[in-house]
């Protein structure tokens, strides 16, 4: 159990365009995610923390107009990259807590997302 | 703020050999869980083992285990019997277990090592 999906897994997209990332919790319930960025053979850096239900907590620095994060539901969560730009090409990781009220020490992370902005 | 930092940029080790990656944390909390990922060519991120502040004994997982050192905030993974599959980046990893806020589970990560097994 325990399953994270993204879809797409690579994207490529013209500069000036949008494009949605989806995470997935496929056999759980996960009221909070979490959306990262990588950087080629660099840490994964924390963008944002997406409860359900309520509007996203992001971390300094990340532009919340520019990365929309969307969790309509208790398995969904989505992320937004809006007129996106060549410096937004990354890869994307997202995570998924299990709901309140279930003991978790870890979070359980998608396949990632390569995002390519051309 | 938490922070972590892993010195070892790149490692290597012989297949069959141990090897030993270090981390470093700073916090003022008292409790909270440290943890150790592996995220292979693939960049699926694999949890490796973790370990709560509040227990004394280093946490093993088959042929990984970790030196804990509280007060030192110390957290190294050792990996004995190396194997070709254990080629990867190592990510170290701090969790906060303060249960409040919107943010509750955040990880923050070190810099990560990347390991490199030779036949």
């Amino acid at each position: 159990g325990a399953v994270v999906s993204q879809h797409p897994s690579r994207v490529i997209c013209k500069s000036g365009t949008s494009v949605k990332i989806e995470c997935r919790s496929l056999d759980f319930q996960a009221t909070t995610m979490f959306w990262y960025r990588q950087f080629p053979k660099q840490s994964l850096m924390l963008m944002a923390t997406s409860n359900e239900g309520s509007k996203a907590t992001y971390e300094q620095g990340v532009e919340k107009d520019k990365f929309l994060i969307n969790h309509a539901s208790l398995t969904l969560s989505t992320l937004t990259v809006t007129s996106a730009h060549p410096e937004d090409s990354s890869f994307y990781i997202c995570s998924a807590r299990k709901g309140l009220g279930q003991v978790t020490y870890e979070q359980y992370f998608g396949p990632g997302t390569r995002l390519t902005v051309t | 703020a938490q922070t972590v930092t892993q010195s070892q940029p790149e490692m290597s080790v012989q297949e069959a050999e141990t090897v030993t990656l270090s981390c470093t944390y700073d916090t003022s909390e008292s409790d909270y869980y440290l943890f150790w990922y592996k995220q292979p060519p693939s960049r699926q991120m694999i949890l490796v083992i973790r370990q709560e502040a509040y227990k004394q004994q280093n946490a093993t997982e088959n042929r990984f285990s970790v030196n804990f050192q509280k007060a030192a905030k110390s957290f190294s993974l050792k990996i004995s019997d190396s194997q070709l599959g254990d080629a990867a980046m190592y990510f170290c990893a701090y969790r906060s277990q303060d249960a409040g806020g919107t943010s509750y589970g955040k990880l923050t990560f070190g810099q990560g090592t990347i390991l490199t097994v030779h036949p």
